[in-house]
């Protein structure tokens, strides 16, 4: 199974700022997923990022606030823009139904 | 109809014990169905996974039981031993016609195995 390396792991940051999340996958997959998990809660997928498209987004979810990026086969990035303290979640990048060890983003 | 509902929303066993989590669903469409563990501060770890052609997967200690009929699954700890105290979600996947696949999580169950 692959192995899926995020960072930064933890990060506290100003509100109105931006932060990049990256995921680095050890093999070359077609679908990469970006997750989020508010404190204390279940995990809701943000969108899909495919490699050579655009991401497709789920409800509630707006490229603007988390625009994707998926230049190649092994490594995808999730920025979250003008943030706020309600973003403040773990925020997970998935592989074939498996997890990184997730970014702790807390705003202030 | 795109819900997981999981129960119970915590649980506290005796150590040796068996630990039973249940999750239900309603769409169908769902062809896996993934149990995650996830400790503190942790992402969540893979920890068995089942197909509704399956009744039964059992890998060591744990076990997914798979009601199809019902559309309702559950995973088994037997033995529960303390380090086994985490947070378990159920999940359920399906394949879009758009290409790719959604998993929806249920809400989490926080075991507790008192030593």
């Amino acid at each position: 199974s692959a192995v899926i390396s995020q960072k930064p792991s933890r990060d506290i940051c100003q509100r109105g700022t931006s932060l990049t999340i990256q995921c680095q996958v050890d093999s070359q997959v077609t679908m990469m997923f970006w997750y989020r998990q508010q404190p204390g809660q279940s995990l809701t997928l943000i969108a899909t990022a495919n490699q050579g498209s655009e991401a497709t987004y789920e409800s509630g979810f707006v490229i603007d606030k988390f625009p994707i990026s998926r230049p190649n086969l092994t490594f995808s990035t999730l920025t979250v823009s003008n943030m706020s303290p309600e973003d403040s979640s773990i925020y997970l990048c998935s592989v074939d139904h498996r997890f990184g060890s997730g970014t702790r983003l807390t705003v202030v | 109809q795109q819900q997981v509902k999981q129960s119970p929303q915590s649980l506290i066993v005796q150590k040796g014990g068996i630990s039973i989590i249940n999750c239900a669903y309603e769409n169908t469409a769902f062809d896996y169905f993934p149990w995650y563990q996830q400790f503190p501060g942790k992402g969540p770890a893979l920890l068995i996974a089942i197909r509704p052609d399956v009744s039964e997967k059992k890998e060591g200690r744990f076990t997914i039981s798979f009601n199809k009929s019902a559309k309702q699954f559950s995973l088994h700890i037997m033995d529960s031993q303390p380090g086994d105290s985490a947070t378990y979600f159920c999940a359920a996947s399906s394949f879009r016609n758009t290409g790719g696949f959604k998993t929806i999580f249920g809400a989490g169950t926080r075991l507790f195995v008192k030593a």
